[in-house]
Parts: structure tokens; C-alpha cells; sequence
């Protein structure tokens, strides 16, 4: 079956870098999409086929998926990017899809 | 504006059904599959199940198998998901989701604000 493991929790600082890891077999042939969840909002999607960034995603989110581990990195983090961050994947048909636990970023 | 619009939530004692459904405006409903996630208190985001556009592919997660169906009506725009024998574990915010496919990509682009489910006796 598929998982997907998340870091529980990062703190970075304002102006920072962050690196959120996603690991999972799937993540060797499936691509890895990347939510951000605000309290009390839905998810928002911010990455998506590994690397790709939605109309609207400020240039400071990207993505990477070397094999087994999706990687989604903020850089220059501010303070509105104080959320949880779920990694996604789902296999090739689309029949199956599976959330990482997700990783609270803190911005101190 | 693409817009999705849950309803149906409420309090249902264990082993209840409950009907949600999904209001969908500002696209062309009828070409995309179809998804609903959900989220218990405190807890992460778990996927429900899918539908595609004619509704010929519906899968759902093993933990609502077999207690949870999920339809679509592509003339009225709107998502169902009919669930029963529900239990406390299936306390939950169920998002609607649209899925924009494209080959092999599957992602959720487009997320409603959610409708909670109370199971409590």
C-alpha cells in the first residue's frame, strides 16, 4: 500500500529557508503534489506534478521528488506561510490516492 | 470562479446515514473527475474516494468501502456521497474536491469549505 512519511513539525525564521521531505516507494513513479492548510480553511494546492506551481503561488514555493522523497522548500519564508503542509500522491490511474500526516511549519 | 459548495452535514448517531453533497459552479462540471477528503478534529487530511466525469470509474479508501457511495448528477452539477453504518471514527470536515487529470497527474486543484459530520449517540 501506499505511505507517505512527513516531519511532524519545522520552525524557521522570517527571510528564511524551509525543506518539508515527503518520502514514500510510491514517489518513485507517481508525482508528488504539496497542499497548505490554514486553520479553519480548506487545503490549497501549491505544487503540483512534483514541481509545478498553480496560477496564483507566490514564486517562493517549489518542488522537487528525487526518487522515494518529495521535497517542497519555501524560501524567504514569511509569516502568512505558517501552516500545515500535506504531500499527496495517488498511482497512475487515479483510482487510489494517499496523503502524507502532514508537517506544521512554525515561523518564529 | 470555480466554486464547490458542501452540504448535508449535521449529527447522526452511530450507525446512521447521511447524505452530503457538493454544489459545483463556474466550470464545466460534467468533464472532471470528481474527489472527497476528509479530516477528522485535530487530525490529517484522508482521502474518501473519486468519481470520474460519466461516473464509469468510482474507487473508494478502504476505511469507508463498502458503507460509503459516491454519485454524481453531471445535469444538476452536484457531487454526492451517501454514507452509512457511520461511526464515530468517520467524525469529520468532508471536503469536496475537483481533480484536474492530466495523463498521470491526478491533483486536487480546487477545494469547497467543507461540511461537518457529527457521529455521537
Amino acid at each position: 500500500s501506499y505511505e507517505l512519511t512527513q516531519p511532524p513539525s519545522v520552525s524557521v525564521s522570517p527571510r528564511q529557508t524551509v525543506r518539508i521531505t515527503c518520502s514514500g516507494d510510491a514517489l518513485s513513479n507517481q508525482y508528488a503534489y504539496w497542499f497548505q492548510q490554514k486553520p479553519g480553511q480548506a487545503p490549497v494546492l501549491v505544487i503540483y506534478k512534483d514541481s509545478e506551481r498553480p496560477s496564483g503561488i507566490p514564486e517562493r514555493f517549489s518542488g522537487s521528488n528525487s526518487g522515494t522523497t518529495a521535497t517542497l522548500t519555501i524560501s524567504g519564508v514569511q509569516a502568512e506561510d505558517e501552516a500545515d503542509y500535506y504531500c499527496q500522491s495517488t498511482d497512475r490511474h487515479g483510482s487510489y490516492y494517499v496523503f502524507g500526516s502532514g508537517t506544521k511549519v512554525t515561523v518564529l | 470562479e470555480v466554486l464547490l459548495v458542501e452540504s448535508g452535514g449535521g449529527l447522526v448517531q452511530p450507525g446512521g446515514s447521511l447524505r452530503l453533497s457538493c454544489a459545483a459552479s463556474g466550470f464545466s462540471f460534467r468533464t472532471y473527475s470528481m474527489s472527497w477528503v476528509r479530516q477528522a478534529p485535530g487530525k490529517g487530511l484522508e482521502w474518501v474516494s473519486a468519481i470520474n466525469s460519466d461516473s464509469a470509474f468510482i474507487y473508494h479508501g478502504d476505511s469507508v468501502k463498502g458503507r460509503f457511495t459516491t454519485s454524481r448528477d453531471n445535469a444538476r452539477n452536484s457531487l454526492f456521497l451517501h454514507m452509512n453504518s457511520l461511526r464515530v471514527e468517520d467524525m469529520a470536515v468532508y471536503y469536496c474536491a475537483r481533480i484536474a487529470t492530466s495523463g498521470i497527474s491526478h491533483p486536487f486543484d480546487y477545494w469547497g469549505r467543507g461540511t461537518l459530520v457529527t457521529v455521537s449517540s
